[in-house]
């Protein structure tokens, strides 16, 4: 068990939908990162928050958006859902960038 | 966006063998290097955190080094075992991102 929680396991949506992924780090972590994970493809990083402000961000669409609030968990949405945004969902928090990232079990997303 | 580079993609390896793989990272501006072992239908694992050129770490059968000077860095794993398989990421820390290699995927035949 890694410390980081993330909510929910699973999720089936249709296509045009809107979900929220959470997550929880571990105590003591400030950073927050996300992560997709799509069929047969590596880890694709979405976005980062430090402390509740955005740090980062990599290939994350404009349909997708993420905050965190002031208790460190993070939120990521996902609006306008499209088929191919169906993908493991992995959240993972550090102390800073530099240090090992703790990963949370991910969120399975399904698009039908 | 910076170039992490694993090989090789894939290696099988017989039950008992020890084996070894590469990571190839940018050497200027280096601070750190991280390993990961990311088993199938699990959570990616924090192996190793390399921060030191000549650095080598150890935990039970799996090792790795560190050349920060020519850029790379590389895993062994001693006497694999079938729970050795899975994949093996290297990663590299940016400003502000963790820049992920492909991965090496090990599988262990009994």
């Amino acid at each position: 068990d890694s410390g980081v929680t993330q909510t929910p396991k699973h999720l089936i949506t249709a296509t045009g939908q809107r979900v929220t992924l959470r997550c929880s780090p571990r105590s003591g972590d400030l950073s927050v990162y996300w992560y997709q994970q799509s069929l047969d493809q590596g880890l694709q990083f979405l976005i980062q928050y430090y402390n509740g402000e955005e740090r980062a961000k990599g290939n994350i669409l404009e349909r997708f958006s993420a905050q965190q609030f002031p208790d460190l968990h993070s939120e990521l949405n996902l609006s306008s859902l499209e088929l191919g945004d169906s993908a493991l969902y992995f959240c993972a928090s550090s102390v800073a960038t530099e240090y090992e990232q703790f990963f949370g079990p991910g969120t399975r997303l399904t698009v039908l | 966006i910076l170039n992490v580079e694993q090989s090789p993609q894939s290696l099988h390896v017989q039950e008992g063998d020890s084996t070894n793989f590469t990571c190839s990272f940018p050497s200027s501006n280096f601070y750190a290097l991280h390993w990961y072992r990311w088993e199938t239908a699990k959570s990616p694992e924090a192996l190793f955190v390399m921060t030191l050129n000549g650095d080598e770490k150890k935990k039970g059968r799996i090792s790795a080094t560190l050349n920060t000077k020519e850029g790379y860095s590389y895993l062994y794993i001693k006497g694999s075992q079938p729970e050795d398989s899975a994949t093996y990421l290297c990663a590299f820390p940016g400003a502000n991102n963790l820049f992920f290699g492909t991965g090496t995927r090990l599988t262990v035949i009994p």
